[in-house]
Formats: C-alpha cells, structure tokens, sequence
C-alpha cells in the first residue's frame, strides 16, 4: 500500500520560515494537498493541487512538489500557525495521508 | 456559506452498530461527492468511504469494508454512514468532508461527532 512519511514535529522562531516534508513514492507524479488541524477543531484545507491556495488562505502558505517530497512552506510563522499539518494524495481511487506533522512556534 | 454539521456519535457496545449523519447547507449538495474522515484518539486521520453525487460510486478503506456503508439522501441534503459490527479500534471522531470532484481536494470539513465502542 502507498504510505506518506511526514516529520513527527517541526519547531520554527516566530518570523522564520517553516518547512514540512511529505516523502512518497513518485509523490511528484500526484496532486498533493495540505490540511492544518487545530486543537479541538476539524481540518482546514490550505493548499490543493501541490500549490494553489484556497480563497482566505494567506500567501505565507505555498506548496511544492517534485520526486519523492512534496513541501509545504510557511513563511514568517507565528503562534497562530501552531496546529497539526496534513498531506494528502489519492491513490487508485482511496485516499491517503500522511501521518501529521506538529508545527510549534517558538 | 458551506456547513457541514455530523451528529449521531455516541457510546456503543463491540459488534453493535450506530449510524451518523451529516447535514450539509450553502451549496448544491447534489453536485458533490462526499467523504468520511475518522481520526482516532490522539491520532492522524483516516479516509474510510467516499460516494458519487447520485450514488452510483462507493468507495471504502479495507479497514471497513463490509462493515460500514455509506449513503446520502440529495432531498434532504444528508450523509450517512451505517456502521455495523463495531470494534474497539473504530473509537474515533467521524468528519464528514465534501469532495471537489475537479480538484480532488476535501474542500470542506464538518466539525465531527465522537464514536466510541466500549463495553
């Protein structure tokens, strides 16, 4: 079966850039999309199709994919932006994500 | 704007069953296919089962198959999930999400509804 490896946790100053890494195989080949997850309340997409934002999301959030890891990016991070991270592709009509990456802001 | 609202969770004995459903309002409900998302305890989410606009499609993660069946009613803008034969590992918070059949995305989510099986 197709697996997602996300980073357990990723830490970032606030103001810097944050970096979360989903490793697939041939993940460059699919359309990979990003949820964010705060306590308590349901995902929020943020970024669909490797790198296009939803309407209300903020550019400091971007995308990419190529290879085996597609990227999300979150440019000057701050304590609002502390939640769980999700990727996701679809794979032969089921969908698959990756485990969750903690995003805390310090 | 678009709602999704889950309700029917609760305390349910292994191998009994539940059903939850989810309401949806601010679009074309009929237009859409629509998910079932679980994320259990402490834990990563989960796709289990998704269904065409008319209902000629459905899909279902092994973890499920056979157990659970997903249904919607497009006159009264609901989603089902029947759930039979429950286990221990099916304790969980059961989203529902609309899925953008164009971009692929789960483009919106419910807030869920907690299921837990527990004798």
């Amino acid at each position: 079966s197709y697996e997602l490896t996300q980073p357990l946790s990723v830490s970032v100053a606030p103001g810097q850039t944050a970096t979360i890494t989903c490793e697939g195989d041939n993940i460059g080949g699919k359309h990979v999309h990003w949820s964010q997850q705060k306590p308590g309340q349901a995902p929020i997409l943020i970024i669909y199709r490797d790198n296009i934002r939803p309407s209300g999301i903020p550019e400091r959030f971007s995308g990419s994919n190529s290879g085996n890891t597609a990227t999300l990016t979150i440019s000057g991070a701050h304590a609002g932006d502390e939640a769980d991270y999700y990727c996701q592709v679809w794979v032969s009509a089921t969908a698959v994500f990756g485990g969750g990456t903690k995003l805390t802001v310090l | 704007q678009v709602q999704l609202v889950e309700s029917g969770g609760g305390l349910v004995k292994p191998g009994g069953s539940l059903r939850v459903s989810c309401a949806a309002s601010g679009f074309t409900f009929s237009d859409y296919y629509m998910s079932w998302i679980r994320q259990a305890p402490g834990k990563g989410l989960e796709w289990i089962s998704h269904i065409s606009e008319s209902s000629t499609n459905l899909f279902y993660a092994d973890s499920v198959k056979g157990r659970f069946t997903i249904s919607r009613d497009n006159a009264k803008n609901s989603l089902f999930l029947q759930m039979d034969s429950l286990r221990a590992e099916d304790t969980a918070v059961y989203f529902c999400a609309r899925l953008d059949i164009v971009t692929t995305a789960l483009d919106y989510w419910g807030q869920g509804t907690l299921v837990t099986v527990s004798s």
